[in-house]
């Protein structure tokens, strides 16, 4: 058990919809990130928040955006779901002091299923 | 830009035979690299990291990997492989030059041990 839990396990929902995933980090990790790992595109970064801020972002749609709340927890919003946007979700949590040479640690994902 | 890659789709061994799963990086500065499994339906688990120092990095469950500066390469290996070691493996890599956070994974190696 790495620590970061990840609500829900399973979504199944419809095209057009919109979805929200969270994340609770490990405990005193400032460092969220969000991945997409699907089999055509294999493990995709999406976005970083750093205590409470964007700190880097990879390849996340402009249908999805994420926040990083107070309490360091963090959710990531998927709106006008395609069939494409199936895949599994994992976000990731490291301490972020420097950064470079942290270890992130995963969750054990969302599996969203877009019908 | 950072890259990493795998280029073994899959890898089949026998129980008790030594294992090897290759990676190779590219980046402009120093490399840092990492290596994960993911079980089926889990999310990744942090097995070793080389960030600097002695080439040969020692990780959980047995596993080890070797650095090679001059052929860009980072394989995991493990002297003695058991069944419970079929997962699928993902190198990773930061280099030292990107700012931030931002894990580059490779499309990950699918180990196989047969009995």
């Amino acid at each position: 058990d790495s620590g970061v839990t990840q609500t829900p396990k399973h979504l199944i929902t419809a095209t057009g919809q919109r979805v929200t995933l969270r994340c609770s980090p490990r405990s005193g990790d400032l460092s969220v990130y969000w991945y997409q790992q699907s089999l055509d595109q294999g493990l995709q970064f999406l976005i970083q928040y750093y205590n409470g801020e964007e700190r880097a972002k990879g390849n996340i749609l402009e249908r999805f955006s994420a926040q990083q709340f107070p309490d360091l927890h963090s959710e990531l919003n998927l709106s006008s779901l395609e069939l494409g946007d199936s895949a599994l979700y994992f976000c990731a949590s490291s301490v972020g002091r420097r950064g470079v040479t942290d270890t992130q640690y995963f969750g054990p994902g969302t599996r969203l299923t877009v019908l | 830009a950072q890259s990493v890659a795998q280029p073994e789709d899959q890898v089949n061994v026998a129980e008790g035979n030594p294992l090897t799963v290759k990676c190779t990086y590219s980046v402009s500065g120093n490399p840092y690299l990492f290596w994960y499994v993911q079980y089926p339906n889990r999310g990744l688990q942090f097995l070793l990291k080389y960030i600097t120092g002695d080439n040969l990095v020692k990780g959980s469950y047995g596993f080890e990997a070797e650095f090679n500066k001059s052929q860009t390469s980072f394989h995991l290996k493990k002297p003695s492989a058991l069944v419970s070691d079929s997962a699928l493996y993902f190198c990773a890599v930061r280099d030292e030059n990107s700012g931030y956070s931002t894990l580059t994974f490779g499309k990950g190696t699918m180990l196989l041990v047969s009995p």
